[in-house]
């Protein structure tokens, strides 16, 4: 079973434009989330991270995400882009007591003049 | 604080040959992770250690890859023999125990089976 779902597999957009990355998961439990970004050749470098508390989370570079009970969702947006953040984004869950991270598929954001 | 370190980099074997890598985890983390991820899809966890032991290895080929991580520190996967499928970037990462504060992975090895 899918445990989260990043349906844009990529995102083009122009520099200073605002943009959003999907996220969402399937649990019944509780859900600890996560967004990685990764930049070519690299490994993948924690953005930001939803635990509990405020549901409006503040990460890295200007990112932030929202996570939604409701909609089962935990968006990455960014009011303004920059070229370099051109990257894979991925989104991660930790669902219950599991011990691993389950990451999605990622999202490609091209960033462009 | 150092990163984590893998080597080597880059990898090309011919299908049915063995391969090794090596991962040094940061200093004091005691959770290592080996995730494989083949183009086009996120990072799939293969195997977990805490400490020297083995945590979750549901997902590891047990056919052909194995891993060990002595006196708790280094780990190294091999894969033996290889395939064609088992072209990939391997990441490497480790946190300190707990899993929350997130991990931190190592920059990869990129393994392409000819």
């Amino acid at each position: 079973a899918q445990s989260v779902t990043q349906l844009d597999s990529q995102v083009p957009v122009f520099e200073e434009a605002p943009v959003e990355l999907r996220c969402n998961y399937s649990s019944s439990v509780s859900v600890y989330l996560f967004w990685y970004v990764q930049y070519p050749n690299q490994g993948l470098q924690l953005l930001l991270k939803y635990l509990s508390g405020s549901t409006l989370v503040k990460g890295i570079n200007g990112f932030e995400a929202e996570f939604n009970k409701s909609q089962t969702s935990f968006h990455l947006r960014k009011p303004s882009v920059h070229i370099s953040d051109t990257a894979e984004y991925f989104c991660a869950v930790r669902i219950g007591t599991a011990s691993k991270l389950t990451f999605g598929t990622g999202t490609r954001l091209q960033v462009t003049l | 604080e150092a990163g984590v370190a893998q080597s080597p980099r880059y990898k090309i074997i011919e299908k049915r040959q063995s391969v090794a890598f090596w991962c040094n985890p940061i200093s004091g983390h005691a959770t290592l992770y080996w995730y494989q991820q083949i183009l086009g899809q996120g990072p799939k966890l293969l195997i977990q250690f805490q400490n020297n032991g083995v945590v979750d290895d549901s997902q590891l080929p047990k056919d052909r890859f194995s891993a060990e991580r002595l006196k708790g520190v280094d780990s190294t996967l091999k894969i033996q023999p290889a395939k064609l499928e088992d072209s990939a970037v391997y990441l490497c990462a480790s946190s300190f125990g707990w899993w929350i504060y997130g991990y931190t992975f190592g920059s990869g090895t990129r393994l392409t089976v000819v």
